[in-house]
């Protein structure tokens, strides 16, 4: 099985400010199709999951532009330009390319400081 | 609106069984594969299952594979999980998600508890 890591588990931000956060795979995730399924995100308080990017670094419809995915093989990051209140919660990578099975990373945890 | 809307969650003793239903709306069901993913109280994701379109191609995370069931019946644009011989560590919010995971319910909890 693919094996997803994100780091950090815990991300303190200032609003107003930059985030980042890195997702590593354990085998490249670059599909024989030419895709690359990977997959970013964000679970507010309470909430269910909510996709934001999709193939590295396409983003869903009514997600705001300052969210971004990069990375090509086994290395992916999830950018928030400035990140807002609304942005605190978990967020996931999830690989597509190798199934069975979908494989998530572990989480990392977005706060205010 | 597209909607996918759990149910049957409940509490269960280790042993027991339960059906989960998914019913969606909004868009052609009969044309979407569809998964059933889970997550224990303040722990991650973890894929569960997975069902093609026509319900012909099935797939299991190796720790339900043979006590889990997943089915679908697009006349009435339902999924399904059949969940048998039931373990404390099956206790989760599980959720139903589309095809490329763009569109997920609500969840339904199950609790295995003696």
């Amino acid at each position: 099985d693919v094996v997803m890591t994100q780091s950090p588990l815990s991300l303190p931000v200032t609003l107003g400010q930059p985030a980042s956060i890195s997702c590593r795979s354990s085998q490249s995730l670059v599909h024989s199709d030419g895709n690359t399924y990977l997959t970013w995100f964000q679970q507010r308080p309470g909430q269910s999951p909510r996709r934001l990017i999709y193939r590295v670094s396409n983003r869903d419809s009514g997600v705001p532009d300052r969210f971004s995915g990069s990375g090509s093989g086994t290395d992916f990051t999830l950018k928030i330009s400035r990140v807002e209140a609304e942005d605190v919660g978990v967020y996931y990578c999830m690989q597509g390319t190798h199934w069975p099975p979908w494989t998530f990373g572990q989480g990392t945890k977005v706060e205010i400081k | 609106d597209v909607q996918l809307v759990e149910s049957g969650g409940g509490l269960v003793q280790p042993g027991g069984s339960l059906r989960l239903s998914c019913a969606a709306s909004g868009f052609t069901f009969s044309s979407s594969s569809m998964h059933w993913v889970r997550q224990a109280p303040g722990k991650g994701l973890v894929w569960v299952s997975r069902i093609s379109s026509d319900g012909t191609t099935i797939t299991y995370a190796d720790s339900v594979r043979g006590r889990f069931t997943i089915s679908r019946d697009n006349a009435k644009n339902t999924l399904y999980l059949q969940m048998n011989s039931l373990r404390a560590e099956d206790t989760a919010l599980y959720y139903c998600s589309r095809s490329n995971f763009d569109i997920w319910g609500l969840g339904t909890m199950v609790t295995v508890s003696s």
